[in-house]
Formats: C-alpha cells, sequence, structure tokens
C-alpha cells in the first residue's frame, strides 16, 4: 500500500512569510509525528498526534508553529513568519501499534532566504 | 530524559569490508531501539528494531545489531558491505511505558563505502 506522503517536497519562501506544510499518513494509522532535521540540531521531535488530538507539543520550538489534524488523517505543519533558522527538512512519521515503529514519508525541504 | 550517542560521525569503509556503527543511550527507564537508514533526500527507513528477547536483533540487508543492556548500548554491524550502502545510519530510542512516544534520535553516521 502507499506510504506516508509529504508535500510540497521542496519549498522555498522568504523571511516572514507563513508556509504550510502537509503530511498524509499510511490509512489506519493512528498516531502521527512531526519531526524536524537540520544541520545543526540534526533530527528533533516537534509534535505528536493520537487522531485529532496532539498530547504532545513539546517539541515546537516557538509560537510560530503550529499543527492540526483532522479526519484523523492528514496534517498540516503551519509556521507563520518563517526565519532563516527555520530552514531544515521536516519529516513526517505514522504508526498503528504501541511499539512504536514509525514509518517515515520523504520530507518537505524547506529554504527560507 | 533520554538521550542517544553515536561516537562516530564518519565512517569510510571499503566495499566487502565489515562495519560496525556505534551507539549508546541513556534513560532511567526502559526503551525499546532502533535504527534507521536514510538514502540521499530520502525519509528514514526501519533497518531493525529491537523490542524485548533476544538481544541480537536481525534486520533488513544484512544489518545486526546487539543490545547490550550493561553497557547501555546498541552497535549497528554488517558482515560484508555494498556500495548501495552508502547512506546516513540513526540510532533512536523511545520509551517503553508510554503510549506514542516520540523517537529521540543520536546525531547519525555517514557510511561511505568505497570500492
Amino acid at each position: 500500500g502507499a506510504g506516508v506522503s509529504q508535500s510540497p517536497s521542496n519549498k522555498v519562501t522568504e523571511k516572514g512569510k507563513d508556509v504550510e506544510l502537509r503530511c498524509d499518513p499510511i490509512s489506519g494509522h493512528t498516531a502521527l509525528y512531526w519531526y524536524r532535521q537540520s544541520l545543526g540540531q540534526g533530527l528533533e521531535f516537534l509534535i505528536y498526534f493520537q487522531g485529532n488530538s496532539a498530547p504532545d507539543k513539546s517539541g515546537l520550538p516557538s509560537d510560530r508553529f503550529s499543527a492540526e489534524r483532522t479526519g484523523g488523517s492528514v496534517s498540516t505543519l503551519t509556521i507563520q513568519r518563517t526565519q532563516q533558522e527555520d530552514s531544515a527538512v521536516y519529516l513526517c512519521a505514522s504508526t498503528w501499534d504501541t511499539k512504536n515503529i514509525q514509518y517515515f514519508g520523504a520530507g518537505t525541504r524547506l529554504s527560507v532566504l | 530524559a533520554q538521550s542517544v550517542t553515536q561516537l562516530d560521525s564518519q565512517v569510510p569503509v571499503f566495499e566487502e569490508a565489515p562495519v560496525e556503527l556505534r551507539c549508546n543511550y541513556s534513560s532511567s527507564v526502559s526503551v525499546y531501539l532502533f535504527w534507521y537508514v536514510q538514502y540521499p533526500n530520502q525519509g528514514l527507513q526501519l533497518l531493525l528494531k529491537y523490542l524485548s528477547g533476544s538481544t541480537l536483533v536481525k534486520g533488513i540487508n544484512g544489518f545486526e545489531a546487539e543490545f547490550n543492556k550493561s553497557q547501555t548500548s546498541f552497535h549497528l554491524r554488517k558482515p560484508s558491505v555494498h556500495i548501495s550502502d552508502t547512506a546516513e545510519y540513526f540510532c533512536a530510542v523511545s520509551l517503553i511505558k508510554a503510549a506514542g512516544n516520540k523517537l529521540t534520535f543520536g546525531g547519525g553516521t555517514r557510511v561511505l563505502v568505497k570500492p
């Protein structure tokens, strides 16, 4: 079946603009995660959804970052007033089991000029 | 809080030679352990996982890892590498007890297989 799908694959934006990144998880996966991969910080957790709720938002770096999930499926990560330090690859993962085997999408590469 | 240390940031290795990637973790509670591989411009692919049971875990593409609780290590090995194994490898942990746990990753080890 289809894997985790992320769009766009690449996004170039100007500093100060808002961006939306989309994640379409594997069908039936109830849990969804966002991670960020950057040169300076490595792979960092951002937020976790169980269904449409986000019990763990501890990794969101500032209030410019927000995320939502609708219908227990698609999730959108929004970054407002982007800054150059937001440049990174944003990865989405999904899973259905409590043993936490997460399946990752190919990521969205965000470049803030 | 848990943490993961990958001791080598880069490992050059010749084709058909063995390779070992080192991973140590720190956690006050029990964890699950994972190795992921990332090929250029792709997402992360699960290589293998340790959840419980036998401490020697076999994964895809001929990789295996051994969980050592006393040394809090989970080193990854392959007896003979191919050019196609050139990639970045990430060790990760998650806490057993909590539901839906986030993965905590090490800094990654870049493997370059030379002909």
